[in-house]
């Protein structure tokens, strides 16, 4: 069976710093999909990224990006410029890319706070 | 927010009670997903549908029964639930084509209290 672990339960980073949050996972698969999810307090859980294993190129979206080390099944998600808005518990995620598997697996959870 | 809502929002019950948490989506995906969040766990998986027909269920005890009528709504009907059961329960749904119909999308969650 596929697992997740995230080791950090918090972090913290300094406002307009760059923080790494690790997460590696466990499978047999060589075709799958990673994610991170953010859940702000009290608010919606979101995509923050997602990354096709098929894929080498790490994935970008603006500020967030991934080290993606399929060999090591790692899966890292690196904040630069921390912004308060940041704050937030953050979800490393998988899934198989079979089309009749729509079990998603999710990691612990790491608690990032931004201090001003 | 997001597409996906759930209500109501906040859940205050019995041991005895029957009540029912709803679920809707407006972005035309066709799988819908209960989870549990209990404090200091994990995101635990309940149940899965994917085109009505359910496809997970993780060994959830019969007290909770979900109900799926059509593709966009989604319902987790509660009887004689424990303490235990206390928890945030959120919905998400998936769809749509291409790798972006891997993304799931939640809602805001349900806060339920069983007394």
């Amino acid at each position: 069976a596929q697992t997740v672990t995230q080791s950090q339960p918090e972090m913290s980073v300094q406002e307009a710093e760059t923080v790494t949050l690790s997460c590696t996972y466990d499978t047999s698969e060589s075709d799958y999909y990673l994610f991170w999810y953010k859940q702000p307090p009290s608010r919606q859980m979101i995509l923050v990224i997602r990354q096709e294993a098929y894929k080498q190129q790490n994935a970008t979206e603006n500020r967030f990006s991934v080290n993606f080390q399929k060999a090591a099944k790692s899966f890292s998600l690196k904040i630069s410029d921390s912004q308060l808005g940041d704050a937030a518990m953050y979800f490393c995620a998988y899934r198989s890319a079979q089309t009749s598997y729509d079990k998603v697996i999710f990691g612990p959870g790491t608690s990032l706070s931004v201090i001003p | 927010e997001t597409g996906v809502t759930q209500t109501p929002r906040h859940l205050v019950m019995g041991m005895t009670n029957k009540k029912s948490l709803k679920c809707e989506q407006h972005l035309g995906h066709n799988a819908m997903y209960w989870y549990k969040q209990s404090a200091k766990k994990p995101l635990e998986l309940m149940f899965v549908y994917n085109f009505k027909e359910q496809t997970e269920n993780n060994s959830v005890p019969s007290r909770f029964s979900p109900e799926c009528p059509n593709s966009s709504h989604l319902f987790l009907h509660l009887h004689t639930l424990q303490p235990e059961d206390s928890a945030l329960y959120l919905c998400a749904s998936r769809g749509g084509a291409g790798s972006a119909g891997e993304t799931q999308y939640f809602g805001p969650g349900t806060r339920l209290l069983v007394l």
